[in-house]
């Protein structure tokens, strides 16, 4: 079946610093890739998503590019700020009807000032 | 911006007990779903729903839970008889196109 496979966590980065969390998929076709963030006590909000092979979502800073070669959607963002302290899901989904989303186990990044 | 709602945030019961988790979609949306993240680990699907009936179930969504559009607004979920790994967080979500979007959640905890 479908899976997702992120870095374990937590991240802990300084403010300013480079982030990178790396997700692989299995996937039988061709899903829809998304990022997901849960900032505390909060649901889940969609940060960004890639339809197809090549496209590179980005939103507040982040980007993550949909790799069918390495079936990677990693994420990342030049400079993180102690606001995007948060855990962090990858994701997939087929596009058209009513498929599910199948999700990573996420990464709990904390930014230090 | 139109969202998902739902309600209560937290909800505390006694083991054996029915819960009723619900949901306010966004009004044109089709589909419907539940999920549920047990505290510290992934986000888990449980059903969708769509056209008045039941589109998939996971194997979790076993004979004590039960999902319900009973008035064209509403989506709850009900779990018959709670058990103490039945507390997690169950997020609701809805969809038109290919989109999904995930309400706040309630937090269910059973002692």
């Amino acid at each position: 079946g479908d899976s997702v496979t992120q870095m374990e966590g937590p991240v802990t980065l300084s403010e300013e610093a480079f982030l990178t969390i790396n997700c692989t998929y299995t996937a039988t076709g061709y899903p829809s890739l998304f990022w997901y963030v849960q900032y505390p006590g909060e649901g889940l909000q969609l940060l960004l998503k890639a339809t197809k092979a090549d496209d590179k979502g980005s939103n507040k800073g982040f980007e993550a590019t949909y790799r069918k070669e390495t079936t990677s959607f990693h994420l990342e963002k030049g400079s993180v700020q102690v606001s995007d302290s948060a855990v962090y899901f990858c994701a997939l989904e087929y596009s058209g009807g009513y498929q599910k989303v199948t999700f990573g186990t996420g990464t709990k990044l904390q930014v230090i000032p | 911006e139109p969202e998902v709602t739902q309600t209560p945030s937290h909800q505390v019961t006694q083991m054996g007990q029915e819960v009723i988790l619900r949901c306010v979609p966004i009004s044109n949306h089709l589909y419907f779903y539940w999920y549920r993240q047990i505290l510290g680990q992934k986000v888990e699907f449980l059903v969708s729903f769509y056209n008045n009936e039941i589109s998939e179930k996971s194997e979790i969504f076993d004979d004590q839970f039960s999902v319900e559009r009973p008035d064209g607004s509403n989506f709850t979920l009900k779990i018959r008889s709670t058990k103490l790994e039945d507390s997690a967080m169950y997020f609701c979500a809805s969809m038109l196109g290919y989109e999904q979007y995930f309400g706040p959640g309630t937090r269910l905890t059973v002692t």
